[in-house]
């Protein structure tokens, strides 16, 4: 089955810092590949998206960049904002959209 | 348009009970998954139902868990005779009809606590 492997953990940045996260997968049939964020005591929400036959995506402050060769996806998140301290997951999909989830990434931005 | 709902939010069973969590998917989607998350992990898939259907149950322990999503009213997860190990965040996802769309819109989860 897939595996999703995200890095790094935790994630410290001061406010107006750039932030990065990688996530690798093993299914080479994965064509779906969500960014989720998590706060604490709620649902993920899904921020982000990409597709298979795209390589990179762009909404506002937040990109995901995805390399089918490598097999790895990042999202990048510009100009933070203290608002954007929270759990954040990414997850891959080869089917109907069963999805398999990295592990998490904590993020603090500090003011 | 409302979001996905789940009920209860917060549940309390003692060791042998039974928990049945709900989840009502957004209006106009009729996929829902089910996932679980552990104190400090991240989420694992359980089940994907449509409406009378189980497509994909291979996340789902095989004993004391189950699930439906009947015609009328909303997906249920029952968990048969909790253990403490069962004390987790439970999530439901729902997710568009049409064809080749994958975004799963989550809930706020049930946090089911066994003691």
């Amino acid at each position: 089955g897939e595996n999703v492997e995200q890095h790094p953990s935790t994630l410290s940045v001061q406010e107006g810092d750039s932030a990065v996260i990688k996530c690798t997968y093993s299914d080479s049939a994965s064509n779906y590949f969500p960014w989720y964020k998590q706060e604490l005591g709620k649902g993920p929400q899904l921020i982000i998206d990409i597709r298979s036959n795209v390589g990179e995506k762009k909404d506002q402050r937040i990109a995901v960049t995805l390399n089918k060769t490598a097999k790895h996806f990042s999202l990048h998140i510009t100009e933070t904002q203290p608002e954007d301290s929270a759990v954040y997951f990414c997850a891959a999909s080869s089917s109907y959209g069963k999805l398999t989830f990295g592990q998490g990434t904590i993020l603090t931005v500090h003011p | 348009n409302a979001g996905v709902m789940q009920n209860p939010r917060h549940l309390v069973r003692r060791r042998g009970q039974e928990a049945r969590l709900r989840c009502s998917p957004m209006k106009g989607h009729s996929h829902v998954y089910w996932y679980r998350q552990l104190p400090e992990e991240g989420l694992k898939f359980m089940v994907y139902l449509q409406k009378e259907n189980i497509i994909d149950e291979s996340g789902m322990p095989k004993e004391r868990f189950s699930a439906e999503f009947p015609k009328e009213g909303p997906s249920i997860l029952r968990i048969q005779q909790v253990v403490r190990g069962d004390s987790a965040a439970y999530f439901c996802a729902s997710s568009p009809t049409r064809q080749g769309v994958y975004e799963q819109y989550f809930g706020p989860g049930t946090r089911l606590t066994v003691t």
